[in-house]
């Protein structure tokens, strides 16, 4: 059988409805964030990002909010549509270009 | 630009058989990124070049594996000899110059040692 495998946190929401997802990165001196959205049997794609000097930016349909003060990353995501389904990793720059960490993502399910 | 581009897609080896992955970069990127992605562990850094130099490759787990970028254009990451719990999806990604650039992802390599 398998093995225990990564729980990831699951938001499920309703075709329509705004969606929240949360993260908390580690590190007090990152500087830049980025939010990916993973389809199944793809690669991780660019979403949003934003700077540390910033603590709101605005897509399309997306909004990602940065609390520097308890190091907490959102993504909104309004009107929440079926092909939003994916799994979400935000990742952090600590600093210069050194690579970005991740989180462990949570897995978006939406009901139509 | 076509991306990020990993070859092959799927890959199927028995126990002890060598894996070579490969990677083409964005054209004008100079880091270039190996990761693994598995659902014990979620998405890990393995090792990663700027400008074709190695600079951390803590993140390999042995040495059975080792990554090369002889050019800028491409890379591979090598597994010698595979073993079963190397089963995973390897993603490559590249980045253009900046600290405040996001990273490209490739389509990933499924890998599967049997």
């Amino acid at each position: 059988g398998e093995s225990v495998g990564l729980h990831l946190p699951t938001l499920s929401v309703q075709e329509g409805d705004n969606s929240i997802i949360n993260c908390a990165y580690s590190n007090s001196a990152s500087d830049y964030f980025i939010w990916y959205k993973q389809e199944s049997g793809k690669g991780p794609q660019f979403i949003i990002d934003i700077r540390s000097n910033m603590d709101k930016r605005q897509g399309q349909r997306v909004t990602v909010l940065l609390n520097k003060t308890v190091k907490h990353l959102s993504l909104q995501i309004a009107a929440t549509q079926p092909g939003d389904s994916a799994v979400y990793f935000c990742a952090e720059n600590f600093s210069g270009n050194t690579p970005l960490v991740f989180g462990k993502g949570t897995r978006l399910s939406v009901i139509a | 630009d076509a991306g990020v581009i990993q070859s092959p897609r799927h890959e199927v080896t028995e126990m002890g058989q060598e894996v070579t992955l490969r990677c083409k970069p964005i054209s004008g990127h100079n880091s270039l990124f190996w990761y693994r992605q598995t659902m014990m562990r979620g998405l890990e850094l393995l090792i990663y070049f700027n400008n074709n130099v190695p600079i951390d490759d803590s993140g390999m787990p042995e040495d059975r594996f080792s990554a090369k970028m002889p050019n800028a254009s491409f890379s591979t990451l090598k597994i010698q000899p595979s073993e079963p719990r190397d089963s995973a999806v390897y993603f490559c990604a590249s980045r253009g110059d900046g600290s405040k650039t996001e990273a490209f992802f490739g389509q990933g390599t499924r890998l599967t040692v049997v």
